[in-house]
């Protein structure tokens, strides 16, 4: 079975500052995809970052970027220059097949001023 | 906005009533999936739909079941309510079956009194 594992359920940087959040996963395939997920006070699910497994390259979007560690089947998240709208849930996923989601518990992060 | 519109966006009802919630996808995109997030279990994937089939199924109770019907339109029925099924349901889109990237709806609050 697919498990998505956050093992950081809050956590707080202050204002400007780079906080990473932490994942890894369980899978025997070779194939998959990973995703970052946002989820504001609004509940609305954004899509932060998302990896190919075969693309050895780490994901960029601006402020965001992953450390895609495959053998380790460590996928963590960096935000970078941390801005007050960053507050929110983050959570990470996993799907094999391009199918449904397998989502991590989530990290709940404050960004303080 | 994703462009995905979920209805009602909130919804109160007793133990043992039915109710219905319904999703319409992104213009052009053929996938529905459906989720649950509570924070018992936190995200589940329930159901997904490929132009108006079935295409996989996840944690789905017996008591729900949905469809999509053929302007791709989604609903996604849940019966004899329980207090446990108190949660946020998502709906989410793809253009493809295989996708990897879904767009989310802003969700329906569900609670059951």
């Amino acid at each position: 079975a697919q498990t998505v594992t956050q093992s950081q359920p809050e956590m707080s940087v202050q204002e400007a500052e780079t906080v990473t959040l932490s994942c890894t996963y369980d899978t025997s395939e070779n194939n998959y995809y990973l995703f970052w997920y946002k989820q504001p006070p609004s509940r609305q699910m954004i899509l932060v970052i998302r990896q190919e497994a075969y693309k050895q390259q780490n994901a960029t979007e601006n402020r965001f970027s992953v450390n895609f560690q495959k053998a380790a089947k460590s996928f963590s998240l960096k935000i970078s220059d941390s801005q007050l709208g960053d507050t929110a849930m983050y959570f990470c996923a996993f799907t094999e097949s391009g199918y449904a989601l397998n989502f991590g518990k989530g990290t709940s992060l404050l960004v303080t001023p | 906005d994703s462009g995905v519109t979920q209805t009602p966006k909130h919804l109160i009802t007793a133990t043992g009533q039915r109710v219905t919630l319904r999703c319409s996808p992104r213009s052009g995109d053929l996938s529905v999936y459906w989720y649950q997030q509570s924070l018992d279990q936190g995200l589940q994937f329930l159901i997904q739909y490929y132009n108006g089939e079935e295409r996989a199924k996840g944690n789905i109770l017996e008591r729900f079941s949905a469809q999509q019907f053929p302007d791709l339109h989604s609903e996604l029925n849940l019966s004899s309510l329980e207090l446990g099924d108190s949660a946020l349901y998502f709906c989410a889109s793809s253009v493809g079956s295989g996708d990897t990237e879904a767009f989310f709806g802003q969700g329906t609050r569900l609670t059951v009194v």
